[in-house]
């Protein structure tokens, strides 16, 4: 199994640019979500998803926009890049009958923004 | 907002020692979770306590949990050259689902010396 895939692993940006980050799984999971990784912060919850069609704002949603259009897909798009956006970003997705509530998390996107 | 506080912030050991690493958390949960992190990859589930449990133990991996103190530990038996990596406990919210949203602490990062 391929579990949560993420494109591009590495992108840099213009201040203003705007662009995606793709993530699939193939798990059938029903969660998903994006966190972004910042040094000294953990992980923080940008958005989520609890199923197709369904999505909803975490901790820091601003300057971020997300769909779901299927099952598998959960793309992240920037708006308008700004230096603040330079982070990793982590796709994550889980089950609701999951006995251990693990996320299984993507090997990240590093975004930088100039 | 930040949920967990994880202490230290990092650790140095030898090989073969143990390590061990401390999470405190603000709100009520229904579980606690542990992941690592290796540099530049995604996170991985290490163990999953409940707020009914106190302790748990998986392989080299034990996990206390308090939940008057809301606190959790995490201590690795026998460290290895291995186990060098970002250590992130994680919290949900107590009662019902968490939707796969997961609050994480900041991290601990380990270096275990061979």
């Amino acid at each position: 199994n391929a579990g949560v895939t993420q494109t591009p692993k590495f992108q840099v940006l213009k201040t203003g640019q705007s662009m995606t980050l793709q993530c699939a799984q193939d798990m059938n999971h029903e969660y998903m979500s994006w966190y972004r990784q910042d040094p000294g912060m953990g992980l923080r919850l940008i958005h989520y998803s609890v199923g197709a069609g369904i999505t909803d704002q975490g901790e820091v949603p601003n300057g971020y926009n997300v769909s779901r259009s299927t099952t598998e897909d959960f793309p992240l798009r920037l708006l308008s890049a700004a230096p603040s956006q330079t982070s990793v970003y982590f796709c994550a997705s889980s089950s609701p009958g999951s006995f251990t509530g693990e996320l299984f998390f993507g090997e990240g996107s590093r975004l930088t923004v100039l | 907002s930040q949920q967990g506080e994880e202490d230290p912030q990092a650790l140095s050991i030898q090989e073969g020692e143990n390590a061990t690493m401390n999470c405190s958390y603000k709100t009520s949960i229904n579980n606690l979770q542990w992941y690592r992190q290796n540099s530049g990859r995604g996170l991985v589930h290490l163990i999953l306590i409940r707020s009914n449990e106190r302790e748990k133990h998986s392989g080299r991996l034990r996990v206390t949990l308090d939940t008057s103190k809301k606190s959790s530990s995490l201590l690795i038996t026998a460290s290895q050259a291995a186990d060098t990596a970002s250590y992130f406990c994680a919290t949900d919210g107590a009662g019902g689902t968490s939707y796969g949203k997961l609050t994480f602490g900041q991290g601990t990062i380990l270096t275990v010396h061979p």
